[in-house]
């Protein structure tokens, strides 16, 4: 049961234009996303976040979007650069048995070429 | 910075041995996760763990598979005996109870 899909499985961009990273999700009960960005024999490193009860939020040159009546997020990247290659995943958290169980997406490989 | 740490950072081991992949969360944090990650594939989740007891996990989590808090500091999670299908990078993740989970390096588990 897929409940946090990442549909494309890479994408590339060149340097200074925009990427847009999409991820779809299926449980209504999710109330908080991620976005996590992994390096090779790495760990996931944390990115930006949104609650279900906004629209919108922004970091530096990092903006995701809920659009929560089609289950929707995306994360923009601009202007992109050559470091932000790298594996994104998005993730949703549920709270079940006094905790937060976060589900991760299979991942978009983004590389931006210089 | 806080860091989560992990040990091994590479462990191999032979089919149906036990292994013991030991993390060391951020200190004040209370919620404790394993994920794994096979080659190439998504990030799944595995267990999460508050309160000196398991919260909820994941169906890949069965009776092979255990966790720890041996003492305040190290979180274990044990493979009582290692499948081939088991290889792949484990990590460890810890949050406050409202923070984002922050991930360790991972342990990648061979299995032979």
């Amino acid at each position: 049961d897929q409940q946090v899909k990442q549909n494309s499985p890479s994408l590339s961009v060149q340097e200074g234009r925009i990427s847009i990273l999409n991820c779809d999700y299926t449980n209504s009960m999710f109330d908080y996303f991620l976005w996590y960005k992994k390096y090779p024999a790495e760990g996931p490193t944390f990115l930006i976040s949104i609650s279900s009860i906004k629209d919108k939020n922004e970091d530096g040159r990092f903006t995701v979007f809920l659009n929560k009546s089609a289950k929707h997020l995306s994360l923009h990247i601009v202007p992109s650069q050559p470091g932000d290659s790298a594996v994104y995943f998005c993730a949703a958290s549920v709270k079940t048995s006094g905790t937060y169980k976060y589900i991760f997406g299979t991942g978009t490989r983004l590389k931006v070429l210089a | 910075e806080p860091e989560v740490t992990q040990t091994p950072s590479h462990q191999v081991t032979q089919m149906g041995q036990e292994v013991i992949l030991r993390c060391v969360p951020i200190s004040n944090h209370l919620y404790f996760y394993w994920y794994r990650q096979i080659l190439g594939q998504k990030v799944e989740f595995l267990v999460s763990f508050y309160n000196n007891e398991i919260s909820e996990k994941s169906e890949i989590f069965d009776d092979q598979f255990s966790v720890e808090r041996p003492d305040g500091s190290n979180f274990t999670l044990k493979i009582r005996s290692t499948k081939l299908e088991d290889s792949a990078m484990y990590f460890c993740a810890s949050s406050e109870p409202t923070s984002t989970p922050i991930f360790g390096p991972g342990t990648r588990l061979t299995v032979l």
